[in-house]
């Protein structure tokens, strides 16, 4: 089994708060990431960090934030939840070995329901 | 065009039933390719990684083409607790090493 840890496992909550989804690991890989999937649909990357210090935007990054302080810990935070935001986040984490067969480990994800 | 593509389903087949799922991608620099299994509202599972020679563990046959970019999986021998959904993922350099996702096969084992 992996370790890698998500919380809360189901947040609901009104529009207009700030919420933070929380992410940790404890495999110390150096690659971690977040994603966000609706059901029925693909995975689509919303940010990811190559390590400490480093954070990269991906397809759905606009309406959300992200930090990697310490190598096990990576917060996404959205600033404003509006509805359309309700979806499940994942959180993933990797070893960046450069090369081929780079394995990805998810948490169990926080379903978010926005009303 | 999606960088993965895979046939949703949904495969419904009896115990002890043979299936098979296939998937290609779109871009030919793709690097590193798996198969991963998802439980309803659960996170996915890494099943299989894919190799160019083929490969197999235990039930599960997993198969690469790289000249017509496909990646298969074959599952013999179905259980009731293969239902699941099957993802085919693929990874690339030339992109920071980023996973890209198919949307998943849907299969129910039928008793």
């Amino acid at each position: 089994e992996a370790d890698i840890y998500q919380t809360p496992r189901y947040l609901v909550i009104g529009t207009g708060k700030k919420i933070t989804l929380e992410c940790s690991q404890t495999m110390g890989h150096d690659k971690m990431y977040w994603y966000q999937q609706d059901p029925g649909m693909e995975l689509h990357l919303i940010h990811y960090s190559y390590g400490v210090n480093s954070t990269e935007k991906g397809d759905l990054s606009s309406e959300s934030t992200v930090s990697r302080i310490r190598t096990e810990h990576f917060p996404l935070t959205l600033e404003s939840a509006r509805p359309s935001h309700t979806s499940q986040y994942l959180c993933a984490s990797s070893e960046f070995k450069g090369t081929v067969n780079e394995k990805l480990f998810f948490g169990s994800g926080t379903q978010l329901s926005v009303l | 065009r999606k960088e993965v593509e895979q046939d949703p389903g949904p495969f419904n087949v009896p115990e002890g039933a043979t299936v098979a799922f296939n998937c290609t991608y779109s871009n030919s620099a793709s690097q590193s390719f798996f198969w991963y299994r998802q439980d309803c509202r659960k996170e996915p599972k890494l099943l299989m990684s894919v190799y160019s020679s083929g490969n197999e563990d235990g039930r599960f046959t997993a198969q690469l083409n790289r000249a017509s970019q496909y990646i298969s999986l074959l599952i013999r021998d179905s259980k009731l607790s293969d239902s699941a959904t099957y993802l085919c993922v693929v990874n690339r350099e030339n992109t920071g090493n980023q996973f890209y996702f198919g949307t998943g096969t849907s299969l129910t084992v039928i008793p």
